[in-house]
């Protein structure tokens, strides 16, 4: 089965400009998630969808980062204006809303950001 | 205050070495889970422990869940280059989104 799929892999922008993340869960996963792993860090979540309504975007830095999911199945996230401190790695992840394997997230390759 | 403290923090090592790392909390859970991402890659789970006192084994690797499920340890026998990467412990409290310690990065040289 197809994997969760992110781009851009990197992306290299200067502080004030903005970025998008696109998102493609796996097929058939209800829930996704957005997470900001900084180096050396674990993921921390930003935000987390049940098909296309949000459930947890209490630490989600509301000022310059927006999340959508219009048709509960692949996601957008978006920065702006960035800041250097936005630098880090944003894994998307889906998983099963219910079932066995409801607690195991799936996470994609992530999305690289670099801000100068 | 991190919810999860993961220990020690990095960890280098010989090919044939055993180890074990540890992810502890003041907090009861009723699941935890380990994971492990390698570099430019996402998290990959490894196991689910749901039961105090739990052990499950994946090949070289043992995972123990705490009697009173609030710690958790992983121990990986005669280490390998393959296992190198950083090893993530997570738990899901009631009506939130998995939360992460910040991880044990592990080197295996040959």
């Amino acid at each position: 089965e197809a994997g969760v799929a992110q781009s851009p892999r990197y992306k290299i922008i200067e502080k004030r400009q903005s970025v998008a993340f696109w998102c493609n869960p796996i097929s058939g996963h209800a829930t996704l998630y957005w997470y900001q792993q900084i180096l050396g860090q674990g993921p921390k979540l930003l935000i987390q969808f049940q098909n296309n309504g949000v459930v947890d975007d209490s630490q989600l830095p509301k000022d310059r980062f927006s999340a959508e999911r219009l048709k509960g199945v692949d996601s957008t996230l978006k920065i702006q204006p960035a800041k250097l401190e936005d630098s880090a790695v944003y894994l998307c992840a889906s998983s099963f809303l219910s079932g066995t394997r409801a607690g195991e997230l799936f996470f994609g390759e992530g999305s690289r950001l670099t801000v100068l | 205050t991190q919810l999860l403290e993961q220990s020690p923090q990095f960890l280098s090592i010989q090919e044939g070495e055993n180890l074990t790392v540890y992810c502890n909390s003041s907090s009861v859970f009723s699941s935890l889970q380990w994971y492990r991402q390698e570099p430019g890659e996402g998290p990959v789970l490894l196991v689910t422990v749901v039961t105090g006192g739990e052990v499950k084994k994946l090949k070289r690797l043992t995972f123990q869940f705490g009697d009173a499920r609030k710690d958790s340890s992983l121990h990986i026998t005669a280490a390998q280059p393959g296992d190198t990467g950083l090893y993530l412990c997570a738990v899901k409290p009631f009506k939130t989104a998995l939360i992460f310690g910040k991880g044990t990065t592990l080197s295996v040289s040959s």
